[in-house]
């Protein structure tokens, strides 16, 4: 079965550019979460879906950043404007409720705000 | 509040050395799971083992260990024989306060393996 897909893999912007980042989680999970890493703050979790319903936003760092799931298998996460401190990696996971909760993880995507 | 520690920040070991990554957690939730999480140079997170609180067993798997003991809130990973293979960043993770899906990571043990 295919993991988690994240797309871009990188992306390189100017700053006050938009960027969307996007996420297709394993078939069947119901539970979709956005991470974003930076070496100063480790992995901070920003967002989770359940069935598509956001339910914890309170990680979103400010009004800059949105995430939507219109469908039960494509999540974005959008910057508007960007900035150089939302340079990061953000990771998508997904997770099944009837399993044992534990989150799969995308490969990432790198974005760099120059 | 949930909180996990990982106070070892770097280890280097020589290859074929054994290699222990501590993990130590608080929460006052009494039912909650505990994770492993890998994180090799090519950046992906890779799932290696969840844990339930009602369940001190500890797990094996073929040069992976797992010491689970809620006496002292640790949650040890342990590697035998250690190879360069297993270089990378090793978070521990905690979900508790069920009903909300939530994952508090630890902040990392890098290992590196020496050949």
């Amino acid at each position: 079965d295919a993991g988690v897909i994240q797309s871009p893999r990188h992306e390189v912007t100017e700053m006050g550019q938009e960027v969307t980042l996007r996420c297709k989680p394993i078939s069947g999970h119901d539970y979709l979460f956005w991470y974003r890493q930076t070496m100063m703050r480790g992995l901070e979790l920003l967002i989770y879906f359940n069935n598509n319903v956001p339910i914890d936003d309170s990680g979103m760092p400010e009004d800059r950043f949105s995430a939507k799931m219109p469908n039960a298998s494509f999540s974005t996460l959008k910057i508007q404007p960007s900035e150089p401190r939302d340079s990061a990696v953000y990771f998508c996971a997904s997770s099944f409720r009837e399993g044992h909760h534990e989150q799969y993880f995308g490969p990432g995507t790198r974005l760099t705000v120059t | 509040a949930q909180k996990v520690t990982q106070a070892q920040t770097e280890i280097s070991v020589v290859e074929k050395e054994d290699v222990t990554l501590d993990c130590v957690y608080e929460t006052r939730d009494t039912t909650y799971y505990l994770f492993w999480y890998k994180q090799p140079p090519s950046g992906e997170l890779v799932f290696l083992i969840r844990r339930n609180s009602f369940d001190e067993q500890n797990e094996i798997s073929g040069r992976y260990s797992w010491n689970f003991q809620k006496s002292t809130s640790s949650f040890n990973f342990t590697i035998t024989a250690s190879q360069v293979v297993d270089s990378a960043v090793y978070f521990c993770a905690l979900r508790a306060n069920f009903g909300n899906e939530k994952l508090t990571f630890g902040t990392g043990t890098r290992l590196t393996i020496i050949p």
